[in-house]
C-alpha cells in the first residue's frame, strides 16, 4: 500500500534561507507524487507533480522537488525563502485505486 | 485547470442540525472527491462522488452521516447530518484531472459546531 511520511510537522526558516521540506514516500509501483500548500484559510494549491520522466521538478513560486527512487524520497526545497512561502505543505502519493494519499503536513515559517 | 467553487465558505451551525455543501465546477469532470481536515490534521478523503450512481465512501464514513449527490459532472453536494462538535473540520472539494494525473481543490468550506 502507498503512504507518505512528512519529517518535521513544523519548520522555521529565516527569509533568504533555504527551505527544505521532507518527503519519504512507499509504493509498490512506479509512484505519482505531488507537492500542495495551503495558506492561511485557504484551499490547497498544487505547487508541483512527478510523474514520469526528469526527475527534477520545477513548480511554482520558486519550488522544487527531486525524485529519488533509492531513497524514497520527494524533498521541497526553494533557494531562497520569502514571507509569503508561510503556509502548510502537503506531499502527496496516487494509490493504486486512483486516491491521493496525505501527508501529515509541514507548517513552514519564514522569519524576519 | 479547473475552477471550483464551494458554498458556503464558512459557516457556524448548532449541534444535531444538518448543512449542506456545494461544489460547482467551471468544466465536466470525470471523477470528484470529498474531504475533510480535521484542525490540524490532514485530509481525509471521505467519498467519490460518482455521477448517476451512489458515492463510494472510505472506510469509517457512511452514507447516513455523509450524503452525497452528483447530479451531473458539474455538480455536487455534501451533506454533514446530525452534527455534533466533532464534525467541525474544512470540507473540500476536489476534481481529478485524467489529462494532467492531478486533482485539483476546491476552496474548502469551513465548518464549526457549537
Amino acid at each position: 500500500a502507498q503512504s507518505v511520511t512528512q519529517l518535521g510537522s513544523h519548520v522555521s526558516v529565516s527569509e533568504g534561507a533555504l527551505v527544505l521540506l521532507r518527503c519519504n514516500y512507499s509504493s509498490s509501483v512506479p509512484p505519482y507524487l505531488f507537492w500542495y500548500v495551503q495558506y492561511p484559510n485557504q484551499g490547497l494549491q498544487l505547487l508541483l507533480k512527478y510523474t514520469t520522466g526528469a526527475t527534477l521538478v520545477k513548480g511554482i513560486n520558486g519550488f522544487e522537488a527531486e525524485f529519488k527512487k533509492s531513497e524514497t524520497s520527494f524533498h521541497l526545497t526553494k533557494p531562497s525563502a520569502h514571507m509569503s512561502d508561510a503556509a502548510e505543505y502537503f506531499c502527496a502519493v496516487y494509490n493504486q485505486g486512483g486516491k491521493l494519499i496525505f501527508g501529515q503536513g509541514t507548517e513552514l515559517s519564514v522569519k524576519p | 485547470s479547473a475552477v471550483i467553487s464551494q458554498k458556503p465558505s464558512r459557516d457556524i451551525c448548532q449541534r444535531g442540525t444538518s448543512l449542506t455543501i456545494q461544489c460547482q465546477v467551471d468544466s465536466q469532470v470525470t471523477m470528484m472527491f470529498w474531504y475533510r481536515q480535521q484542525p490540524g490534521q490532514s485530509l481525509t478523503l471521505i467519498a467519490t462522488a460518482n455521477q448517476g450512481s451512489e458515492a463510494t465512501y472510505e472506510s469509517g464514513f457512511v452514507i447516513d452521516k455523509f450524503p452525497i449527490s452528483r447530479p451531473n459532472l458539474t455538480f455536487s453536494t455534501l451533506t454533514v447530518s446530525n452534527m455534533s462538535p466533532e464534525d467541525s473540520s474544512i470540507y473540500l472539494c476536489s476534481v481529478g484531472d485524467f489529462a494532467e494525473d492531478t486533482q485539483y481543490f476546491g476552496p474548502g468550506t469551513r465548518l464549526t459546531v457549537l
